[in-house]
């Protein structure tokens, strides 16, 4: 089955600072590939999704990049700000969800 | 229009004892899948349904299993509560297949079996 391993596990920046969270994935037939951040005791919600045939994807201080030949995706934002620190989990997906243990942002003030 | 609804928000339970959880999914939606989130694990994949039919499943005991209404509310049960299935159950909703179209999450069921 697939597998989605996902680093750091915990990063810390300073605010205005840019974040980068790696992902990779085990199955070349995962076709779809969201983000979602998950603040203290709430639900996670979307913040950003890409699927297979497209490269890039932003969405103002949000990008995803997808490289299928490497089978990796990254999460990037730039101008971090306080309100980012949760945790995001990224996810694949084919024929079922997987999803990565998870990255703990902390953007320091 | 009203999000993903998931019942009871916290339970405690004994060992042995058995557990149903609900999810109400966002009008429309006819996918309903289940996770398992512990600290450290991430989100771990129980199963989906659509139109009432199991459509996937992930790799948990027998002990956990689901259904869904006619109405795409959702139930999920767990027997025979170990110690180990203390968590946050949470459902999600998806209008088409999970995959096909993006997940909106329920807050949970938050599990702790003592």
């Amino acid at each position: 089955g697939e597998n989605v391993e996902q680093h750091p596990s915990t990063l810390s920046v300073q605010e205005g600072d840019s974040a980068v969270i790696k992902c990779t994935y085990s199955d070349s037939a995962s076709n779809y590939f969201p983000w979602y951040k998950q603040e203290l005791g709430k639900r996670p919600q979307l913040i950003i999704d890409i699927r297979s045939n497209v490269g890039e994807k932003k969405d103002q201080r949000i990008a995803v990049t997808l490289n299928k030949t490497a089978k990796h995706f990254s999460l990037h934002i730039t101008e971090t700000q306080p309100e980012d620190s949760a945790v995001y989990f990224c996810a694949a997906y084919f024929n079922k969800f997987y999803f990565g243990s998870g990255t703990k942002l902390n953007v320091k003030p | 229009k009203a999000g993903v609804t998931q019942t009871p928000r916290y339970l405690i339970k004994t060992r042995g004892q058995q557990v149903t959880l609900s999810c109400s999914p966002i009008s429309g939606h006819r996918s309903v899948s289940w996770y398992q989130q512990t600290p450290g694990q991430g989100l771990q994949f129980l199963f989906e349904y659509f139109s009432e039919t199991q459509r996937n499943k992930g790799n948990f005991p027998g002990r956990f299993s689901g259904r869904q209404f006619s109405n795409s509310r959702s139930e999920m049960n767990v027997s025979t509560l170990e110690l180990g299935d203390s968590a946050l159950y949470l459902c999600a909703s998806s209008q088409d297949r999970a995959g096909a179209n993006v997940l909106t999450f329920g807050a949970g069921s938050r599990l702790t079996v003592l």
